[in-house]
């Protein structure tokens, strides 16, 4: 079965940098694009950016370029987000989705990481 | 980037009514659209794509429908279950965007 499995909550101070990983199983990890989606305490779902396992390559949102970074490592099946820079307002459940195409839906998700900023 | 936009924000029915959100977009998306359902603390579930097609294992009292701008997500009668916060979402565009959801209670 299908999984997306996510590291542990974390707390990190402003300033510093964070590093979520994504552990897929079940299907073949270079044919789907794994994005990656944030959504601060009672708030909505924003949608961060994408890579490519395949070939490693990514797209960010306008939001968080320069801060964040994506990389996969084959071997191990697994994606990771680092967002540096880190502020308050970064304080937010992380969550990895994947989808077949680029233009396709999320159909599956992982169980989501949450990330605290606080002095 | 493109802009979605949901109407209402908020919803109280009854368990057995007929609910409809409404999502927007702000430039044609054709019938990239998806929908999903969100319970706390739990990840978002696809019930919806491409605008009409009902994801695997969806009941099939919940249905989209749509194209262009403008979409809708109904719920023909409603459950317990169905009592959660629904997203509308774009993949038109390879910059993704989310509506700001629809927060469905029971009255």
């Amino acid at each position: 079965q299908v999984q997306l499995v996510q590291s542990g909550a974390e707390v990190k101070k402003p300033g510093a940098s964070v590093k979520v990983s994504c552990q897929a199983s079940g299907y073949t990890f270079t044919t789907y694009y794994i994005h990656w989606v944030r959504q601060a305490p009672g708030q909505g779902l924003e949608w961060m950016g994408i890579i490519n396992p395949s070939g490693g390559s990514t797209s960010y949102a306008q939001k968080f370029q320069g801060r964040v970074t994506m990389t996969r490592d084959t071997s191990t099946s697994t994606v990771y987000v680092e967002l540096s820079s880190l502020r308050s307002e970064d304080t937010a459940v992380y969550f990895c989705a994947r989808t077949y195409s680029s233009s396709s839906p999320f159909d599956y998700w992982g169980q989501g990481t949450l990330v605290t900023v606080s002095s | 980037d493109i802009q979605m936009t949901q109407s209402p924000s908020s919803l109280s029915a009854s368990v057995g009514d007929r609910v409809t959100i409404t999502c927007r977009a702000s430039q044609s998306i054709s019938s990239y659209l998806n929908w999903y359902q969100q319970k706390p603390g739990k990840a978002p579930k696809l019930l919806i794509y491409g605008a009409s097609s009902l994801q695997s294992g969806v009941p099939s009292r919940i249905s989209g429908s749509g194209s262009g701008t403008d979409f809708t997500l109904t719920i023909s009668s409603l459950q317990p279950e169905d009592f959660a916060t629904y997203y509308c979402q774009q993949s038109y565009s390879s910059m993704y965007t989310f509506g700001q959801g629809t927060n469905l209670e029971i009255k």
